[in-house]
């Protein structure tokens, strides 16, 4: 079975602290592609990073970073120094095997407070 | 336009209606998507069109839903005989590249649909 799982469904904090929001995925393949997309008050997702199974690389982006670790099965976001822009939901999704679609997270809600 | 367009933005109509909702996605992109999204909730797959294979439809949750892709660019989800569940907002997305799924998917504005 192929499972996403995000389980903070809520998360606030004060703009410039740093904020991880966890995404645990679940999948017998072994070629698999993780996703995150930001879904801001406006409603349009916006497309953040995509990464293979087989790159647990880091990768950073500005503020943003992203940490895949195979060991545990996760693929967690953090926020450097956050902002109020940062307000929004996240969004983890998994693609695996020969599935013609994404499975997604349920989302977790960040609200970054001034 | 730039971006994949959704029309209506908003729709209100009785329950027991039918309804078809249009996406227009970005030019070239050979993969387009249906989700729906209800209040609070994750993003619920509908249907999946790639290029000239016969779509992927998996993701419907009953007959009354349906979905055409016509050219190979704009598509419509029809709802036959609403029902009040149906309420949701329902988001069309597409991408380039085969197989579609594997790429960043473009996302539109959705449609409110609100059934009565």
């Amino acid at each position: 079975a192929q499972k996403v799982t995000q389980a903070q469904t809520e998360i606030s904090v004060v703009e410039k602290e740093d904020v991880t929001l966890d995404c645990v995925y679940e999948t017998r393949d072994t070629t698999y592609y993780l996703f995150w997309y930001k879904q801001p008050p406006s409603g349009e997702l916006v497309f953040l990073i995509r990464r293979n199974s087989f790159d647990e690389q880091n990768e950073i982006s500005g503020r943003y970073s992203w940490n895949f670790q195979k060991s545990t099965s996760s693929f967690n976001f953090t926020i450097t120094a956050s902002q109020v822009v940062d307000s929004a939901v996240y969004f983890c999704a998994l693609n695996a095997g020969n599935n013609r679609k994404l499975i997604w997270g349920l989302g977790t809600s960040l609200a970054v407070n001034p | 336009g730039a971006g994949v367009s959704q029309s209506p933005s908003n729709k209100v109509t009785e329950k027991g209606k039918d309804v078809e909702l249009r996406c227009d996605p970005i030019s070239g992109h050979t993969a387009l998507y249906w989700y729906r999204q209800s209040l609070g909730q994750g993003l619920e797959f509908l249907i999946y069109f790639q290029g000239n294979s016969a779509p992927d439809k998996s993701g419907l949750p009953s007959d009354r839903f349906s979905a055409e892709r016509t050219g190979g660019s704009v598509s419509t989800l029809t709802i036959q005989r609403t029902q009040q569940e149906d309420s949701a907002v329902y988001l069309c997305a597409s991408s380039l590249g085969t197989p579609g799924i594997l790429w960043p998917q473009h996302f539109g504005d959705g449609t409110r649909l609100s059934i009565l």
